[in-house]
């Protein structure tokens, strides 16, 4: 079957760093999204990355290794508008975005 | 641009009865989708629209049916509806195909059957 798997929830602090980690099975890959989530609203694409490395953009970085299975996405200088569920997504053989269930982030002062 | 619109907000529904969700976008995009969303669930793909004409199922299709006449509209219809379907129906878009495409959402329906 097909999996996708992160953490629950995660908790930093207000300026600090933190690493959201992915890990996923999927039948084929043909790309890996981030998205991010507020409370009561739509997702919204944050990062795609499709080859090996890191993907930077801004305060928000990507990475991903195929042969691992995993990716993780780094949060830099964390805001308090940075408190949001972080979802993971593969694009696999059918062109169909399998998701995780999300990682919420909470962000303390 | 208005980007992707959904109706109605939010419903209560009688278990039995039907209704269709309405969404519409404006992208000119050909790929639609239907999500629903549970709480500890990824978003689960309901039924999809690779281009005006064509629909397909997805992981979670029994109780739901799509059409896609245009390319602007892509409703979701609950025939009969009882309470596991109670949920938050997000519908996307995006350029169909290799890319980094990421699918835009709408603002999502809140759905309860009692």
């Amino acid at each position: 079957g097909q999996n996708i798997d992160q953490p629950t929830e995660m908790t930093a602090t207000e300026g600090a760093i933190v690493q959201i980690n992915c890990t996923y099975q999927t039948s084929g890959f043909n790309g890996l999204f981030w998205y991010q989530q507020h409370a009561g609203e739509a997702p919204t694409f944050l990062s795609y990355n499709v080859l090996d490395g890191l993907e930077e953009k801004g305060r928000f970085s990507s990475f991903l290794s195929r042969s691992k299975g995993y990716s993780y996405l780094l949060l830099k200088e964390l805001q308090m508008k940075d408190s949001a569920s972080y979802l993971c997504a593969v694009r696999d053989s059918n062109y169909q975005l399998i998701w995780g269930a999300g990682t919420k982030l909470i962000i303390k002062p | 641009t208005a980007g992707i619109t959904q109706a109605p907000t939010s419903q209560i529904l009688a278990a039995g009865r039907s209704m269709t969700l309405r969404c519409t976008q404006d992208m000119r995009h050909n790929a639609m989708y239907w999500y629903r969303q549970d709480l500890g669930l990824g978003l689960r793909l309901i039924h999809y629209s690779n281009t005006a004409g064509t629909t397909g199922k997805g992981e979670v299709p029994d109780g739901y049916s799509v059409s896609r006449a245009n390319t602007d509209d892509f409703p979701l219809t609950l025939a009969s509806a009882v309470p596991s379907q109670t949920s938050v129906y997000f519908c996307a878009s995006s350029e169909e195909g290799e890319g980094p495409y990421e699918q835009y959402f709408g603002p999502g329906t809140r759905l309860t059957v009692t």
